[in-house]
């Protein structure tokens, strides 16, 4: 069935750094893939999707890019604050009447002020 | 801003008991979900719903998970009789598009089966 992988499942960086995670899915007919970001007992929040219609795509600090080719999408996150500290989930959802997401492990990023 | 809202936000319950987790999606959304998500694992798809009806689930959801949308504004998940491992957090989410649209979580339901 459809797979998701997420790397790393945890990232430490100095605020300011930049931050990337990687997913790899495993079905190529997936076209849409979103990125949340879950603080601690809250539910996911949407910071960013792509379609895969185009390769890149940006908002401020987050960008998404994604390969079709090799099946892979990333995530980056440029000049990080303490408050992106989190755990971000990438996720993928190919055409159907369903709409169902299928999530990666998840990474916990910690910047460290 | 709209959201997605569950109740309760924790429930603890004995092993072989009912639980019902509700939820109140967007408005406007036409497509539903509950999702789970066992502590420090990833967010696992349970089952969507739309024109009041399952239109996909899961292997974990078996024949002790239903759901229905009793009312136009409801969304519920029952567990009919709780095991250990049904111990999570359960999340709703709705959406305006059922393909590859954006999905909106609530901030779940914390159930506790001792």
């Amino acid at each position: 069935g459809e797979n998701v992988e997420q790397h790393p499942s945890t990232l430490s960086v100095q605020e300011g750094d930049s931050a990337v995670i990687k997913c790899t899915y495993s079905d190529s007919a997936s076209n849409y893939f979103p990125w949340y970001k879950q603080e601690l007992g809250k539910g996911p929040q949407l910071i960013i999707d792509i379609r895969s219609n185009v390769g890149e795509k940006k908002d401020q600090r987050i960008a998404v890019t994604l390969n079709k080719t090799a099946k892979h999408f990333s995530l980056h996150i440029t000049e990080t604050q303490p408050e992106d500290s989190a755990v971000y989930f990438c996720a993928a959802s190919k055409p159907s009447n369903t709409g169902k997401l299928i999530f990666g492990q998840g990474t916990t990023l910690q910047v460290k002020p | 801003e709209p959201e997605v809202t569950q109740t309760p936000s924790h429930q603890v319950t004995q092993m072989g008991q009912e639980v019902i987790l509700r939820c109140v999606p967007i408005s406007n959304h036409l497509y539903f979900y509950w999702y789970r998500q066992i502590l420090g694992q990833k967010v696992e798809f349970l089952v969507s719903f739309y024109n009041n009806e399952i239109s996909e689930k899961s292997e974990i959801f078996d024949d002790q998970f239903s759901v229905e949308r009793p009312d136009g504004s409801n969304f519920t998940l029952k567990i009919r009789s709780t095991k250990l491992e049904d111990s999570a957090m359960y999340f709703c989410a709705s959406g305006g598009q059922g393909t590859t649209g954006e999905l909106f979580f609530g901030e779940g339901s914390r159930l506790t089966v001792l």
